[in-house]
């Protein structure tokens, strides 16, 4: 099956910079890349999310960015503020079927100082 | 819409004691997951479920572990017996099309079995 490897476990920013997060996938096959944002006590909530057909996309302040040749893809976040403090995690799904599952990274830990 | 209903919020259990967890997805959503969340192994899918039939079970721990999906309005997660080490958080999460669309996940139960 896909293996969807995340890194960095862990990020810490000021407030104002930018935060990136990349992961990897196996599967080539996989064309479906959603970023989910959890906050605490809360279920993750999608943010933003990517096809194969496209590169990049970008919703206000955060975007995300797909290499297929590489086999991986990113998340930036720019203008960080304190409430972009959460763990996010990155998935990938393989396309053609409706029967498809979602892949999940471990997830980073972003915390952006005030 | 009032989202993925899970119940209960919280369950504190001793060991040995059967649990069941109960989700509602979204009105007019196919696909059904439940997953469980821990610090040591993140998030990790357990079953999924597509028009009522559940389709990979490959996540389910061992044979404690229960899932069933009488209708298209409601879920549930059984474990019995037990163990201290089934407390984690409990999503239900559900989708239009599988794993190629948004997933929405419900707010989680927290379990902790004593």
């Amino acid at each position: 099956g896909e293996n969807v490897e995340q890194h960095p476990s862990t990020l810490s920013v000021q407030e104002g910079d930018s935060a990136v997060i990349k992961c990897t996938y196996s599967d080539s096959a996989s064309n479906y890349f959603p970023w989910y944002k959890q906050e605490l006590g809360k279920g993750p909530q999608l943010i933003i999310d990517i096809r194969s057909n496209v590169g990049e996309k970008k919703d206000q302040r955060i975007a995300v960015t797909l290499n297929k040749t590489a086999k991986h893809f990113s998340l930036h976040i720019t203008e960080t503020q304190p409430e972009d403090s959460a763990v996010y995690f990155c998935a990938a799904s393989r396309g053609g079927s409706t029967l498809g599952r979602l892949y999940f990274g471990r997830g980073t830990q972003l915390t952006v100082w005030p | 819409d009032a989202g993925v209903i899970q119940s209960p919020r919280h369950e504190v259990t001793e060991m040995g004691q059967e649990v069941t967890l109960r989700c509602k997805p979204i009105s007019g959503h196919n696909s059904l997951f439940w997953y469980r969340q821990t610090m040591m192994r993140g998030l990790e899918l357990l079953i999924y479920f597509n028009n009522n039939v559940p389709i990979d079970d490959s996540g389910m721990p061992e044979d404690r572990f229960s899932a069933k999906m009488p209708n298209a309005s409601f879920s549930t997660l059984k474990i019995q017996p037990s163990e201290p080490r089934d407390s984690a958080v409990y999503f239900c999460a559900s989708s239009l099309q599988g794993g190629r669309e948004t997933q929405y996940f419900g707010p989680g139960t927290r379990l902790l079995v004593l």
